[in-house]
């Protein structure tokens, strides 16, 4: 089962920032979360990934909050082209030898013009 | 463009067929997972690989099956096909097992059973 709830769908008009809520509040210490998105019927895409602190990159930012029990994804200025379904993940991690995503339902994520 | 590439991108098979799914993993990644994902769901965890060798198995039954070569490109079997494996197919690769490594994904092989 997914270790992630997220909301079903957000609206966001062009050029704002979304903000995209994750709780996660089973999270263990060594798991990391990961943000990846999904355009319809296309391979999920890989946005950003952290374990404490918070993260940027040339997409998105990620705010993980001091007790790690939820998270938020931020899209600075959104387009048309960030409508997606979002999904937020705890990479679980069995000791090295395994590691899976396990995907909720995620967010669909629609920006208005 | 995440240098994993799948193939066939679409498929039809009838129920009972068995039908094998290819894919070829980023340039240096030797961990490949695969995933099926029905319409409107997240992707589930099939199966991993890790240097040839199976390392975890999501809640499929033994007739999904897979290998993987030593360039560490894979395949995905599935034998015996019913009606419920219609779902799109994704590989994943990454440079490790670890869990601070992003994986990638491909384009997803879109399987029919009818």
């Amino acid at each position: 089962d997914a270790k992630t709830t997220q909301p079903p769908s957000m609206d966001c008009a062009e050029g704002r920032a979304a903000n995209l809520p994750c709780n996660h509040s089973t999270i263990s210490g060594n798991e990391y979360v990961y943000w990846y998105r999904q355009i319809h019927s296309q391979g999920p895409q890989y946005i950003i990934h952290g374990l404490k602190n918070n993260e940027t990159n040339e997409m998105a930012s990620l705010i993980i909050t001091e007790d790690r029990k939820s998270s938020t994804l931020i899209l600075p200025h959104a387009t048309l082209r960030d409508t997606a379904v979002y999904y937020c993940i705890v990479r679980v991690n069995y000791g090295g030898a395994t590691n899976k995503l396990i995907f909720g339902t995620g967010t669909l994520l629609a920006v208005q013009p | 463009e995440t240098g994993v590439t799948q193939s066939p991108t679409h498929l039809i098979k009838t129920r009972g067929q068995q039908v094998t799914l290819r894919c070829s993993s980023q340039s240096g990644h030797n961990t490949v997972s695969w995933y099926q994902q029905a319409l409107g769901q997240g992707p589930q965890f099939i199966f991993q690989y890790y240097r040839e060798e199976e390392n975890g198995r999501g809640n499929f039954p033994p007739r999904f099956s897979g290998l993987q070569f030593p360039n560490y490109s894979s395949e995905l079997n599935v034998n015996a096909l019913e009606l419920d494996d219609s779902a799109l197919y994704l590989c994943a690769s990454s440079l490790d097992q670890a869990g601070d490594t992003e994986a990638f994904f491909g384009q997803g092989t879109r399987l029919t059973v009818v």
